[in-house]
């Protein structure tokens, strides 16, 4: 598609449980970053991938979350019992090559 | 070690009256920079970009920014606001450091006043 495409719009869980997010990048991006948004609008960086290689895991809380992106298939962001700080909007973003990054709309994940 | 500084976290205008939004940054690499716009539950819409061609660059919806090296920023600005500029403003890094690392600034909401 010509449009980063992310689901579902918003998600609500329980603390404790799981959260899963998916993207579809542009189509032709070999480039795939997850970023998560707290109230302050403060950006953090997640996770990148290049096709289905991860590229730079450096931001990731490795004990709860994890990220696939899979051949012909969604990209996805699985967090494993969530906790409250993890309420945040999550965006995906695709790029090619080296270059501006192309964002989706964003997940807002509520954890209750 | 790369970073991004947006110095003001706050700027108000008003309609018509010409906008600065400032940014400096730090690369030990040669970076390419980036202003996106982010309304109100929405995305982020880039701006523009620079990428070590010309050092004056035009994005859209009239703004632009200039790249100086010697003083390691990259302000945006805008000739003249209109309400429908009012958003969060983010400066974007990003260099190809042992990958290709991109930082956020921390943003800085515009406020356009009638």
């Amino acid at each position: 598609g010509e449009e980063v495409a992310q689901t579902p719009k918003h998600l609500v869980r329980g603390e404790g449980q799981k959260a899963k997010l998916y993207c579809a990048p542009i189509k032709g991006h070999s480039y795939v970053f997850w970023y998560q948004q707290v109230l302050k609008n403060e950006f953090k960086f997640l996770i990148s991938f290049q096709n289905e290689n991860v590229f730079d895991e450096t931001g990731m809380p490795k004990e709860r979350f994890s990220a696939k992106c899979l051949p012909n298939s969604p990209c996805s962001l699985e967090i494993q019992a969530t906790k409250l700080e993890d309420s945040a909007v999550y965006f995906c973003a695709s790029s090619q090559g080296y270059n501006e990054q192309f964002f989706g709309p964003g997940t807002r994940l509520t954890v209750l | 070690a790369q970073s991004v500084t947006q110095l003001d976290s706050h700027v108000s205008v008003s309609e018509g009256t010409p906008v600065l939004l400032r940014c400096n940054y730090s690369s030990s690499y040669s970076p390419s920079l980036f202003w996106y716009v982010q309304h109100p539950n929405k995305g982020l819409q880039l701006l523009l970009k620079y990428t070590s061609a010309a050092t004056l660059v035009k994005g859209i919806n009239g703004f632009e920014a200039e790249f100086k090296k010697s003083e390691t920023s990259f302000h945006l600005t805008k000739p003249s606001a209109h309400m429908s500029d009012a958003a969060e403003y983010f400066c974007v890094v990003s260099e190809r450091a042992g990958g290709f690392k991109t930082i956020f600034g921390a943003g800085t909401r515009l406020f356009v006043k009638a």
